[in-house]
């Protein structure tokens, strides 16, 4: 079955404590991204990758971080999270910036 | 950068009336005009799309109306059902920044 999975689904941490939030898309998408998720705010790209070992920063990626070492993940890091970051998380892919997006099921993440 | 602007916020119809989001975009360049559906507790997902070459697509109860002169671009939702009742999100690439940009969300609830 073609998905989009992340991991964890829930996270509740403390300020300061690094923490990765796993994603994993096994129809040999290019174009993968994170999102966050915040009343009317929508959904906000913060880092994305075009292919392997080549990525970019979105429109809010401060105080995270990625890496595309492999083309079916794209895990998303927070080095030192802070209780700003408390968010909902999509990671998504697709063939291409122009295409149709997957979005994993979410992290709802808490930062206290 | 790009500036995708959604409206309105918060829609309430009637079962059976129609139902029309609109989008506004800066970046000419852009030429995928997806719009997304989220239900209550879950990831976004496509329901229809549209490119630069044409004015407008069908798909069922549901159209994408394209006005690139204007650069604006509309959902069209036709004999409302309780189940259309969710948050929908419409999104532009920004062609020469390889990132995309998402509406702030209209929230439609169709009353039965």
């Amino acid at each position: 079955e073609a998905q989009v999975t992340q991991n964890p689904r829930y996270l509740i941490t403390v300020t300061g404590k690094k923490l990765t939030v796993t994603c994993s898309q096994n129809m040999n998408h290019e174009y993968m991204s994170w999102y966050r998720q915040d009343p009317g705010l929508g959904l906000r790209q913060i880092y994305y990758s075009m292919n392997v070992e080549v990525t970019d920063k979105g429109d809010v990626p401060e105080g995270y971080k990625v890496s595309r070492k492999e083309k079916r993940n794209f895990p998303l890091i927070l080095e030192s999270p802070s209780p700003n970051q408390t968010s909902l998380y999509f990671c998504a892919s697709s063939l291409g910036l122009a295409k149709t997006q997957y979005f994993g099921p979410g992290t709802r993440l808490t930062v206290t | 950068g790009e500036n995708v602007e959604q409206h309105p916020s918060t829609l309430s119809v009637q079962e059976g009336d129609s139902a029309v989001i609109k989008c506004t975009y800066s970046d000419s360049a852009s030429n995928y005009f997806p719009w997304y559906k989220q239900e209550l507790g879950k990831r976004p997902q496509l329901i229809i799309d549209i490119r630069s070459n044409v004015g407008e697509k069908k798909d069922q109860r549901i159209a994408v109306t394209l006005n690139k002169t204007a650069k604006h671009f509309s959902l069209h939702i036709t004999e409302t059902q309780p189940e259309d009742s969710a948050v929908y999100f419409c999104a532009a690439p920004r062609v020469g920044y390889q990132k995309v940009t998402f509406g702030t969300g209209t929230k439609l609830q169709v009353i039965p």
